[in-house]
């Protein structure tokens, strides 16, 4: 069974479209997060999300919108696409609520801006 | 504020010889320690974690890490490394101050020549 789940896996679009990438985790895990894996595989966190609230955004333009329907689900909406936004996101989910604990990860998202 | 170096972008090393990929870290308060391995085309895989307590954390893989507070370093061993080690290893860092995130480094490029 897939523990965190992503769709689409690979992602091309035009410039100054709007998409979404989904997340799904089965592991009954509180926290979900949103990280963008550049070209140099540098990783960075987005954002986090605890039992659905928003806990962590870190300097990401207001292009990007997360979106929690549930604990088991965190949606990345991206509008208004740029060629920067080129990358590889990725899903993970964590139980903070049980101690310091490690993250689980999707197996991304690479999305492609024309 | 928080902060993860790896100061060696490429690791080679021979089948059968040990291997060291190197982390030290910075954050305020206790910090909490992870491994995680990325193959090709894959999201991050969790190796092994140091929270509290011996400070030799043993994982998954035959891997190893040694948690070391007064250079503040958590470099990642192996004693005898295979082919299949060949993978993009981050190290992680998040500290125990109420707020803090994981934060990862740069990452390591392993390299196990047969």
């Amino acid at each position: 069974d897939t523990a965190v789940s992503q769709t689409p896996k690979y992602l091309v679009t035009q410039m100054g479209n709007d998409k979404s990438i989904k997340c799904e985790q089965n592991l009954g895990h509180d926290t979900m997060y949103w990280y963008k894996q550049d070209s140099k595989k540098f990783l960075k966190i987005m954002f986090s999300y605890n039992n659905k609230e928003l806990i962590i955004n870190e300097t990401v333009p207001n292009r990007f919108s997360p979106k929690s329907p549930d604990k088991a689900h965190l949606n990345l909406h991206i509008n208004s696409l740029e060629l920067g936004d080129s990358a590889v996101y990725f899903c993970a989910s964590s139980h903070r609520q049980a101690g310091i604990n490690e993250q689980f990860f999707g197996p991304g998202t690479r999305l492609t801006v024309l | 504020a928080q902060s993860v170096a790896q100061p060696e972008d490429q690791v080679n090393v021979a089948e059968g010889n040990p291997l060291t990929v190197k982390c030290t870290y910075s954050v305020s308060g206790n910090p909490y320690l992870f491994w995680y391995v990325q193959y090709p085309n894959r999201g991050l895989q969790f190796l092994l974690k140091y929270i509290t307590g011996d400070n030799l954390v043993k994982g998954s893989y035959g891997f190893e890490a040694e948690f070391n507070k007064s250079q503040t370093s958590f470099h990642l061993k192996k004693p005898s490394a295979l082919v299949s080690d060949s993978a993009l290893y981050f190290c992680a860092v998040m500290g125990d101050n109420y707020g803090q995130n994981f934060v990862f480094g740069p990452g390591t490029r392993l390299s196990v020549l047969p």
